[in-house]
């Protein structure tokens, strides 16, 4: 079975500093690799996704990702990072094999920026 | 553009009460529709998802169920709470169609105290 581990629970980070929140799958097989993102008492937002080609995924807000296949990682980054920036963020995994309804998260990275 | 609603925001039921969970979409026709809980520290728990009116898999055996009596709409209910069914209730959709690459848009939650 699919799992996402998210390295770091917590990861406190002074504004304006750079931040990288690691993620690793396992799977020996091809998968879509997303990052979501989570503020206090709502719903989860869409950063970013990988489904194939450059490893190099930008999304929203600045952030990106990237994939690495012979490591299993899909690791967030951001050059720079600002209050507005805290939030709890979600790496999840999807395999194209079971039609992507069973999409897998890992157990999220709360990013604390502090001023 | 579409829409997630979803509601109550907050509720709080003695044990051994019924619950009815609504979520509805606006903007799209036929969604895949979700039900997930989120725990803290622990990530998202898929529970049920639903390709069609009626259609309803079941992920993870409990007392809760889900229902879709309508295309956009999705309820997830339990006829007797458990404590154990305390948590953050999200529903989401994806694009029916879209495969695994497509990725999940979510409400707002809700937050169930069970007491």
């Amino acid at each position: 079975a699919q799992s996402v581990t998210q390295l770091d629970s917590q990861v406190p980070v002074f504004e304006e500093a750079p931040v990288e929140l690691r993620c690793n799958y396992s799977s020996s097989v091809s998968v879509y690799l997303f990052w979501y993102v989570q503020y206090p008492n709502q719903g989860l937002q869409l950063l970013l996704k990988y489904l194939s080609g450059s490893t190099l995924v930008k999304g929203i807000n600045g952030f990106e990702a990237e994939f690495n296949k012979s490591q299993t990682s899909f690791h967030l980054r951001k050059p720079s990072v600002h209050i507005s920036d805290t939030a709890e963020y979600f790496c999840a995994v999807s395999d194209p094999n079971t039609g992507g309804f069973k999409t897998i998260f890992g157990a999220g990275t709360r990013l604390f920026v502090k001023a | 553009s579409q829409t997630i609603h979803q509601w109550p925001a907050t509720l709080v039921q003695p044990v051994g009460s019924p619950l009815s969970l609504e979520c509805t979409v606006e903007g799209t026709s036929n969604p895949n529709l979700y039900w997930y809980r989120q725990a803290a520290g622990r990530g998202l728990q898929l529970l049920f998802y639903s390709v069609g009116i009626g259609q309803i898999s079941s992920e993870v055996p409990q007392n809760l169920s889900a229902s879709r009596p309508q295309d956009r709409q999705f309820i997830l209910s339990s006829k007797k709470l458990l404590l154990s069914d305390s948590g953050f209730y999200l529903c989401a959709w994806s694009a029916n169609g879209g495969g695994a690459g497509s990725p999940l848009h979510f409400g707002n939650g809700t937050r169930l105290t069970v007491t």
